[in-house]
């Protein structure tokens, strides 16, 4: 069975820390891994991962997979109450139209 | 920037009854999707549908499901008999294009509660 398994589960921190989300994977056709930033409803997008090693940067919040261990990683720096929200892990399945999507991780973010 | 709506954004309905929940896709996006997030728990791929017919479906997505592009804007999700376990936020999302290399964005949610 596919699985993607995201930790922690939640997390709280002060400003101004860095933080890491992992996402680790079981699936039999990997094509791509997503990161997602759910606040109150809709997940919004931001990274897509395909190749090993390959950091996406976005501002404070940079990403990494890495296809040989199964996992990615989500790191975001400089931690602002405005990061606050579930940060969601998906895998996109070769040959489908299909993802995958983990349990999230809820990250808590105190002034 | 362009967005994916969806309509209602709550809808409380008895069970058995039948509902529809509506999205507006991406105006150029071809690929089309229900999701569905049970309170607290993942996000569930429900269904792909692109050319007018259904590319993929989960499990869950049984007989009592179903979709349909009306017109040349909307998606619908139509659910029968609703039971009290389809009680959920439904996400609509599209993407450009297919298979899993694309970005999906997604809609707001509509928020089901089935009494």
């Amino acid at each position: 069975e596919d699985k993607v398994v995201q930790s922690p589960l939640s997390l709280v921190v002060h400003e101004g820390d860095t933080v890491t989300l992992n996402c680790s994977y079981e699936v039999t056709n990997f094509r791509s891994l997503l990161w997602y930033k759910q606040e109150k409803k809709a997940p919004t997008f931001l990274f897509m991962l395909t190749s090993s090693g390959i950091e996406k940067k976005s501002g404070r919040l940079s990403s990494i997979l890495d296809k040989k261990e199964l996992f990615s990683i989500l790191n975001i720096t400089a931690t602002q109450t405005g990061d606050s929200a579930v940060y969601l892990c998906a895998v996109g399945l070769g040959r489908t139209y299909k993802y995958i999507f983990g349990t999230g991780t809820r990250l808590k973010v105190l002034a | 920037e362009p967005e994916v709506t969806q309509t209602p954004s709550h809808q409380v309905t008895q069970m058995g009854q039948e509902v529809i929940l509506r999205c507006v896709p991406i105006s150029n996006h071809l690929y089309f999707y229900w999701y569905r997030q049970i309170l607290g728990q993942k996000v569930e791929f429900l269904v792909s549908f692109y050319n007018n017919e259904i590319s993929e479906k989960s499990e869950i997505f049984d007989d009592q499901f179903s979709v349909e592009r009306p017109d040349g804007s909307n998606f619908t999700l139509k659910i029968r008999s609703t039971k009290l376990e389809d009680s959920a936020m439904y996400f609509c999302a599209s993407s450009e294009g297919r298979r899993a290399l694309y970005e999906q964005y997604f809609g707001p949610g509509t928020r089901l509660t089935v009494t």
